[in-house]
Parts: structure tokens; C-alpha cells; sequence
């Protein structure tokens, strides 16, 4: 499965709505995960099964859709939030990641 | 608190081995997967390789297979990555990933370790 994800880059401000989009290449039902990094850190996990948050992330992280096409939504950018996301299914092996969406500041 | 702490990464040259240890502490070990996942700067995020928590289960990207081996010691509370006739393109940023219940998804990651192959 081949996740493809847009933009590669969303240059928004504090306070904005951010959308991010992925899509897979064939059907991974909802087993779609997103996860967060920041230069120098491991990818953290924020959003599971498309639309669960991981324990301990904010409210303002969403996730929605099934199948192939799934939208990460941060409702209003905390400074914390600038950072790379990354989908990521488990619908079947090999595991794949899609190549990133890059949120940064305005 | 979960802790995930890997060793063992450096420079290797072409067609030679390496042993990447992760040692973990905070969770009931034997319980749960376990991962090695990849970043480059050029490839991205690569799931490398997995094992159940019992070791019975292993499975492998088809870019590593044949050379690189997963195991466990589930009394060590340690996972391993033995990695033989190393490649340029093997050259990046490994981690370790606990699974969060099931295959395929990961709570927590290690810091990572780097591993270089070049002459």
C-alpha cells in the first residue's frame, strides 16, 4: 500500500485550522494511524484506527475517514504543533508510512 | 514510565555486520511487540522488522530479508537487530518501537541510533 500525502508542505499561523490529507492506493479499512515529529525526536503517536487519539493528546487533534482517503485535522495550531505528520497504516504487511506533511509557521 | 533505550549503532563499512540492542524498561515486556523502524532523509520512515511478544512471530521488510535477523530476550527485557551485509542504503537512523496492543501500530519509540555504511 502506497500512502500519498498533501500538502508537503501547509505554512499556516498560531491560532489557524490545519487539514492534512492521505490517501492510500488500495483500501486499508481504518487502520490508519498519524504521528507527529519534531527535528531531533522520534515520531509520536497521536491518532489511531483514523479517528482515536493515542493517550494524552489534546482535543484539538482529529482524525477522520476510512478506507483510502484520511484527513488529520488540528482545530486551532498551538506553537507546539509546528512539525512533520506522518500517516501510517497496519492494514496488512509490509507497514507502510506515507512520506510526510511538513506544518510550519507562516 | 516507558523507556526505550537503544545501543550499538555506528560507521560499518559495505558488506559488513552490526548488532543494535534495545533495552526496555516500564511495561511487561514479554507482553508486547516489538519493532525496528528506519528514517532517512531521502526514503522517509521505513518499518523495518517485527516480533510478537512470545518471539514465535518475525516478519520482515523485503529490503532487509536475508540479511538482517529480529529477536528478543524476554528475560533481558532486551530486543535486537542483527544486521549483516550492510549497504549503503542501510544507512539511517534506527529505531525501536513498542506496539500498542496490535500489530502494526507504535505508542512509544526509542531516541534512535545511527547507523552509517561507508568506506
Amino acid at each position: 500500500v502506497v500512502l500519498t500525502q498533501s500538502p508537503a508542505t501547509l505554512s499556516l499561523s498560531p491560532g489557524e485550522r490545519a487539514t492534512l490529507s492521505c490517501r492510500a492506493s488500495q483500501s486499508v479499512s481504518s487502520y490508519l494511524a498519524w504521528y507527529q515529529q519534531k527535528p531531533g525526536q522520534a515520531p509520536r503517536l497521536l491518532i489511531y484506527d483514523a479517528s482515536n487519539r493515542a493517550t494524552g493528546i489534546p482535543a484539538r487533534f482529529s482524525g477522520s475517514g476510512s478506507g483510502t482517503d484520511f484527513t488529520l485535522t488540528i482545530s486551532s495550531l498551538e506553537p507546539e504543533d509546528f512539525a512533520v505528520y506522518y500517516c501510517q497504516h497496519r492494514g496488512n504487511w509490509p507497514f507502510t508510512f506515507g512520506p510526510g506533511t511538513k506544518v510550519d509557521i507562516k | 514510565e516507558v523507556q526505550l533505550v537503544e545501543s550499538g549503532g555506528g560507521l560499518v563499512q559495505p558488506g559488513g555486520s552490526l548488532r543494535l540492542s534495545c533495552a526496555a524498561s516500564g511495561f511487561t515486556f514479554i507482553n508486547y511487540g516489538m519493532n525496528w523502524v528506519r528514517q532517512t532523509p531521502g526514503k522517509g520512515l521505513e518499518w523495518v522488522s517485527g516480533m510478537s511478544g512470545s518471539g514465535r512471530t518475525t516478519f520482515y521488510a523485503d529490503s532487509v530479508k536475508g540479511r538482517f535477523t529480529i529477536s528478543r530476550d524476554n528475560s533481558r527485557n532486551t530486543l535486537y537487530l542483527q544486521m549483516n551485509s550492510l549497504r549503503a542504503e542501510d544507512t539511517a537512523v534506527y529505531f525501536c518501537a513498542k506496539e500498542r496492543a496490535v500489530s502494526g501500530l507504535v505508542d512509544y519509540w526509542g531516541q534512535g541510533t545511527l547507523v552509517t555504511v561507508s568506506s
